[in-house]
């Protein structure tokens, strides 16, 4: 079975200031895909990233960067310098190579950036 | 291109109604999947449609169903509302590969009173 644990349920920064969301999952498979939404208040989740379970390698995109370690089960998001407009709800969420092929969310991070 | 279009938005039913949502996915999407987001319950899986067929169901009552029709479009129906039915329903599609990701729609915010 396929867990998802985002233990940080809302996080308050200024802006500016760097933030980093937990993630760590649970999946007896070698092999999955780990993924990284934000749900901004209008509520469409916007797709961020996909990871396979091969690739360890650290991902940047401009502010935004994703540490996975399998060592620890994790897949965190760091936030750069946060913006405002950076406030949101993040879902973390695994796909293993289980027969439904269907991803397990996080319950979410809710980031709040004040000005 | 497009993205996936949900209508309505919003929509406000009475207990014990049925209610029927659109989701358009986008062009070439074969699959279709729902989620019912609540605050309490955080994202859960209700079904998922490829090629017309329902593929995967997740652990809701009957009283929820859904169909795909041949050009991708999906409906999902819930008969007799409960007020717990209250969530922001979300449609997402992606093509038929299972390992990429999701496109969501902005969802149908659904109040039942």
């Amino acid at each position: 079975a396929q867990k998802v644990t985002q233990a940080q349920t809302e996080i308050s920064v200024v802006e500016k200031e760097d933030v980093t969301l937990d993630c760590v999952y649970e999946t007896r498979d070698t092999t999955y895909y780990l993924f990284w939404y934000k749900q901004p208040p209008s509520g469409e989740l916007v797709f961020l990233i996909r990871r396979n379970s091969f690739d360890e390698q650290n991902e940047i995109s401009g502010r935004y960067s994703w540490n996975f370690q399998k060592s620890t089960s994790s897949f965190n998001f760091t936030i750069t310098a946060s913006q405002v407009v950076d406030s949101a709800v993040y879902f973390c969420a695994l796909k293993d190579s289980g027969g439904s092929y269907i991803p397990t969310f996080g319950r979410g991070t809710s980031l709040i950036v004040h000005p | 291109k497009a993205g996936v279009t949900q209508t309505p938005r919003y929509l406000i039913k009475t207990r014990g109604q049925q209610v029927t949502l659109s989701c358009s996915p986008i062009s070439g999407h074969r699959s279709v999947s729902w989620y019912q987001q609540t605050p309490g319950q955080g994202l859960q899986f209700l079904f998922e449609y490829f090629s017309e067929t329902q593929r995967n169901k997740g652990n809701f009552p009957g009283r929820f169903s859904g169909r795909q029709f041949s050009n991708s479009r999906s409906e999902m129906n819930v008969s007799t509302l409960e007020l717990g039915d209250s969530a922001l329903y979300l449609c997402a599609s992606r093509t038929g590969d299972r390992n990429y990701g999701y496109t969501f729609g902005s969802g149908t915010r659904l109040t039942v009173v």
